[in-house]
This record gives structure tokens, C-alpha cells and sequence, in this order.
């Protein structure tokens, strides 16, 4: 079975600051993706950014960027020069790998959040 | 544009009614995915579907269905025997297997029970 464990309830940051988004996460498959997703208040979820198991080097978006330690099944969020429209909550999510015969299923499985707020 | 719509945006129903939520996506995306969310909570796979006429049940289909009878189209029945359908509802698509499969997703729908 697959987890993902996000430990930071809230979190607050200052307007330009950098911010890190904790997420740690459980799977027995080898190949697996990790994608992070904003939700303004509005309740749109948007895609961030994409990490693939067998990615060497960490994702970028912009001000976005993806800390990813496999050996300790971590995959950070970090958000730099913070703008107050990144208050938002964050998702960590994962999409566990294919399945034997090639079938590949793309379920997501998403951790509680992260209640992002950014102060000016 | 290309996108995600989800109708209508709120929707009140009365116990023991069943209420359909639209999603239409124009992305020509085959995979659809239906989730609910509540309050201070992930999102959870209700049903999906990754071709057209096939579908499968998720995590929690208990009390809702489903059909893809076209590729743009992935409506979710809310049924009477869903004990607790106060909920937000998030409908998502991706490309379908393939090397990430993002899936997107529209604005949701907010349900209440009445």
C-alpha cells in the first residue's frame, strides 16, 4: 500500500522568503511519479511540478523546485522569493508505478496538505 | 481554451435524491478521474476511467456511478445510498499511460446535503 505523510499541518513564511513543504512518502514500487499541487481557496487544484522515480536530477518550475532524497523516500517542496499569492494549501501526491503486463494505472494518492501563509 | 469544466459550481440536495455532476474536458485526454475531497483533507479516487465505455472503481465508489460514453464527457451519480455526500468534488484528466501522466484538474463542485 502507498502513503504519503505530509507533517507540517500550517506553515508561515515571509513574503520573499524561501519555504520548505515536507513530504515524505511509502511505496514498494520501483517506478513511481510525485507531483505537488497548489488549491487556492477557490478549490482548483493546479499542477506544480513532476518527479519521477528514476529522475537523477531534482525537478524545477520556475520558483519552484523539488527536493528528492529516494534513499530517504523524501520529496520536499521548496518555493523561493515567497509572493503572496502563494498562500495557498499543498498537496503532495503519488501515482504508483506499472503494473505487470505493461498496464499502467495512474491513481493518485495524496497526502493531508500543507496550509501555506505567506506574511508581507 | 483548452480545460476542465465542472457543473454546476454549488449543488444542494435534498436526502435520498440522486444528483449528477458534469465533467467535460476538451484536452482529448482518454484517462478521467472523479475525487472527493473534505474538509482539512486529501483528495480520494471515487472511480476512473482511462478509455472510453470502461471505467473502474476507486478507493471509495460506495454510493456513486459513473459512465464514459464519450471521451469528453465523465459524469458522477451521487446516489441515495451514499451515506454522507457533503463533499467537494474534483474531477481530473491525464493523457493516459504514458511517461508522467499529470493529471489536470477543473474547478469542482461543492455538494451539500440539505
Amino acid at each position: 500500500a502507498q502513503k504519503i505523510t505530509q507533517t507540517q499541518p500550517g506553515m508561515f513564511v515571509q513574503e520573499k522568503e524561501a519555504v520548505t513543504l515536507d513530504c515524505t512518502y511509502d511505496t514498494s514500487d520501483q517506478s513511481y511519479g510525485l507531483f505537488w499541487y497548489k488549491q487556492p481557496s477557490s478549490g482548483e487544484m493546479i499542477f506544480l511540478i513532476y518527479q519521477g522515480s528514476y529522475d537523477e536530477q531534482n525537478a524545477t518550475e520556475g520558483r519552484y523546485s523539488l527536493n528528492f532524497q529516494k534513499a530517504r523516500k523524501s520529496a520536499n517542496l521548496v518555493i523561493s522569493a515567497s509572493q503572496l499569492g502563494d498562500s495557498a494549501m499543498y498537496f503532495c501526491a503519488m501515482r504508483e508505478g506499472r503494473r505487470a503486463g505493461g498496464t499502467s494505472y495512474g491513481k493518485l494518492t495524496f497526502g493531508q496538505g500543507t496550509i501555506l501563509t505567506v506574511h508581507p | 481554451d483548452g480545460g476542465i469544466t465542472q457543473s454546476p459550481k454549488y449543488l444542494f440536495r435534498k436526502e435520498g435524491q440522486n444528483v449528477t455532476l458534469s465533467c467535460e474536458q476538451n484536452l482529448n485526454h482518454d484517462a478521467m478521474y472523479w475525487y472527493r475531497q473534505d474538509p482539512g483533507q486529501g483528495l480520494r479516487l471515487i472511480y476512473y476511467s482511462q478509455i472510453v465505455n470502461d471505467f473502474q472503481k476507486g478507493d471509495i465508489a460506495e454510493g456513486y456511478s459513473v459512465s464514459r460514453e464519450k471521451k469528453e464527457s465523465f459524469p458522477l451519480t451521487v446516489t441515495s445510498a451514499q451515506k454522507n455526500p457533503t463533499a467537494f468534488y474534483l474531477c481530473a484528466s491525464s493523457i493516459g499511460p504514458g511517461s508522467t501522466d499529470t493529471q489536470y484538474f477543473g474547478p469542482g463542485t461543492r455538494l451539500t446535503v440539505l
